[in-house]
C-alpha cells in the first residue's frame, strides 16, 4: 500500500529565500506524481505533473524533481514571496488512477 | 474554461442528520473522483466514477455514505445519517479520462461541520 510522506510539517521562512520541500513515497511503481497547493478554505490547485518517465518539470519560479528509484520528490521554489504562503501537498498516481496524498507541508513566507 | 463546480461550500448539520453535496465536473471530462479531507491531512479518495460507472468505492463507508453519477456528468455524494468524524472538506475533481498522464482538477470543496 503507497504511502507518501512530507517533510516538513511546517516551514516558515524570510521573503526572498529559495526553498525545498520534501516529499517521499514507499512504492515505486507510479503513473505520475503531482504537485499542489492549497490555499485556507480552499481547493487544490495543480502546480506542477511529473510523468514517471520524466526528472522533472519546471513552471515559473517552481522546479519539481522525481526519483523513483529512491521515492523521492522535491519542490523548490526561488525567491520565495509572501503571496507564496500556503499548504504545499504532493500526491502520487497508480495504476486506477486515484490520487494518494501526503499530508502537506505549511509554508509560511515572511515579508 | 470552467473548473469544476461544487455545491454547497458550507454546511452545518447535527449528528445522525442526512446531508448531500454537488459536484458538476469540467465539460467533456469523464472521470470524476469525490474525496475526504479531514483537518491536517491529505485528501483520501472516496469513489471514483469512469462515466456514470463505479471504477473504485473500496474507501467508501457504504453503511452510511453513497453516491451516484446518473448521466455520466453530475454527482452526488450522501451522507445519512451523519457521525461526528464526518465532519471534514469534500472535494471533486476531474480527469479527461482514466489514463495514467491525465491531470486531476479539483473544486473549491465542501466543508462539512457535524455537531
Amino acid at each position: 500500500k503507497q504511502e507518501v510522506t512530507q517533510i516538513p510539517a511546517a516551514l516558515s521562512v524570510p521573503e526572498g529565500e529559495n526553498l525545498v520541500l520534501n516529499c517521499s513515497f514507499t512504492d515505486s511503481a507510479i503513473y505520475n506524481l503531482q504537485w499542489f497547493r492549497q490555499d485556507p478554505g480552499k481547493g487544490l490547485t495543480s502546480l506542477l505533473l511529473i510523468q514517471s518517465s520524466q526528472r522533472e518539470q519546471t513552471s515559473g519560479r517552481l522546479n519539481a524533481s522525481l526519483d523513483k528509484s529512491s521515492g523521492r520528490s522535491t519542490l523548490y521554489i526561488a525567491a520565495s514571496q509572501p503571496g507564496d504562503s500556503a499548504t504545499y501537498l504532493c500526491a502520487t498516481r497508480g495504476s486506477q488512477g486515484n490520487l494518494i496524498f501526503g499530508k502537506g507541508t505549511k509554508l509560511s513566507v515572511k515579508p | 474554461e470552467a473548473g469544476v463546480a461544487q455545491s454547497p461550500r458550507y454546511k452545518i448539520i447535527e449528528k445522525r442528520q442526512s446531508v448531500a453535496f454537488w459536484c458538476n465536473p469540467i465539460s467533456g471530462h469523464a472521470t470524476l473522483y469525490w474525496y475526504q479531507q479531514i483537518l491536517g491531512q491529505g485528501p483520501k479518495l472516496l469513489i471514483q466514477f469512469q462515466n456514470n460507472g463505479v471504477v473504485d468505492d473500496s474507501q467508501l463507508p457504504k453503511d452510511r455514505f453513497s453516491a451516484e453519477r446518473l448521466k455520466g456528468v453530475d454527482s452526488t455524494l450522501k451522507i445519512q445519517p451523519a457521525k461526528l468524524e464526518d465532519s471534514a472538506v469534500y472535494l471533486c475533481a476531474s480527469s479527461l479520462e482514466l489514463q495514467e498522464y491525465n491531470e486531476q482538477f479539483f473544486g473549491p470543496g465542501t466543508r462539512l461541520t457535524v455537531l
